[in-house]
Parts: structure tokens; C-alpha cells; sequence
């Protein structure tokens, strides 16, 4: 059964610091890889999508890797601000005939000005 | 372009009450699911539809039945409510078959079961 840990649990720095967060995978034999921020009370919000061919995604301050044979994938967020502060899921997608998102517990980040 | 939308935003009901949560989304996606997230356990899977017409259990059906009303409707449904169902449920959606598509959330639905 396919596991998704986020690595720390919480987070907190000064603003403007750059930071990375954590995701490790059980099972190397996913589909693709998604990114998601979620803000208190809110919905999630997509991030960034890997697919399993690649090795990067870039978007703005945000640099998600993957390495499916370690099993992890890390979102780097650079220059960190205030309105980063969030809880940054992962999933992964199972490679099955129909593409179940398995979801980490995320990493709940605070940057503080 | 709503995306993807839930009604209600907040519910509260008493053990046994049943109710239908809505779903409904406007990017012509096939596939559709129901999640429900609670502390510490994150995200998990109810149901979802590949295709307008089909359906499937997830992780943590029972308890829950689902309706795939039309390509753009997908419905979750508690028929007899028990605490243990107080949750946040989101809805999302994704281009059906393989390739680089995101899944894309609703708001999500807060329950309260007393």
C-alpha cells in the first residue's frame, strides 16, 4: 500500500529565508506528482504538477524535484513571504489503470515578517 | 469559469439525518471524485467517477453512495449520518485517461454530526 510522508509536520521562519519542504513515497511506481497548498478553512489550490517522466517543475518562486527511485520529492519555495504561509500537501498519483491521489498529512508552514 | 463548486459550505445534523452533497463543475472534465480530510489522517478518498455513468469506492466508502447525475454533476450521500462522519469533504475533477492532468478542488463542505 502506497504511503506518503511530509517532513516537518510544521514549519516556521523569518521572512525572506528560502526553505524546503519534504515528501517521501513508499511505492517508486507512481504516475505523476502534484504539489497543493491549502490555506486555514479553504480549499486546495495546485501548485505544481511532476509527471513521472520528469525530474523538475518550476513555477514562479516554486521549484518542485522528483526522484522516483529514492522515492521523495522536495518543493523548494524561495525567497519566502507572509502570504506563503500555508499547509503544503503532496500526492502522489498510483500507476493504475485509473489514477488514484494518494495524499501526505502536509507540512504546515508560517513565515513570519 | 466557477470551476469547481459545493453546496452546502456548512452543514449540521444529528445522528441518523440524511443528506446529499453537491458537486458541480464547468471544465468538461470526465472524471470526478468525493475526499473527506481530517486531522491527522490528511486526505482520503470516498468515491469517484472515471466517467459520466460509472462509479467506484475509494479508500472509505461505507456509510456513503454516490450519484454521477451528469458529466457535470457528482452528488455524495449519507443516508443515516453518524458522528464519526463529521469531516471536511471536498469534491474535485480531472481530464479523464492518462497524461499530465491535475486534479482540481471545490471548497469543501464542513459537517458537523451530533
Amino acid at each position: 500500500k502506497q504511503e506518503v510522508t511530509q517532513i516537518p509536520a510544521a514549519l516556521s521562519v523569518p521572512e525572506g529565508e528560502n526553505l524546503v519542504l519534504n515528501c517521501s513515497f513508499t511505492d517508486s511506481a507512481i504516475y505523476n506528482l502534484q504539489w497543493f497548498r491549502q490555506d486555514p478553512g479553504k480549499g486546495l489550490t495546485s501548485l505544481l504538477l511532476i509527471q513521472s517522466s520528469q525530474r523538475e517543475q518550476t513555477s514562479g518562486r516554486l521549484n518542485a524535484s522528483l526522484d522516483k527511485s529514492s522515492g521523495r520529492s522536495t518543493l523548494y519555495i524561495a525567497a519566502s513571504q507572509p502570504g506563503d504561509s500555508a499547509t503544503y500537501l503532496c500526492a502522489v498519483y498510483l500507476n493504475t489503470g485509473f489514477q488514484k491521489l494518494v495524499f501526505g498529512t502536509g507540512t504546515r508552514l508560517l513565515v513570519s515578517p | 469559469n466557477a470551476g469547481v463548486t459545493q453546496t452546502p459550505k456548512f452543514q449540521v445534523l444529528k445522528t441518523g439525518q440524511s443528506m446529499t452533497l453537491q458537486c458541480a463543475q464547468d471544465m468538461n472534465h470526465n472524471s470526478m471524485y468525493w475526499y473527506r480530510q481530517d486531522p491527522g489522517m490528511g486526505l482520503r478518498l470516498i468515491y469517484y467517477s472515471a466517467s459520466e455513468g460509472t462509479t467506484d469506492k475509494g479508500e472509505v466508502p461505507n456509510g456513503y453512495n454516490v450519484s454521477r447525475l451528469n458529466k457535470r454533476e457528482f452528488s455524495l450521500r449519507l443516508e443515516s449520518a453518524a458522528p464519526s462522519q463529521t469531516s471536511v469533504y471536498f469534491c474535485a475533477s480531472k481530464e479523464g485517461g492518462s497524461g499530465a492532468y491535475e486534479q482540481y478542488f471545490g471548497p469543501g463542505t464542513r459537517l458537523t454530526v451530533t
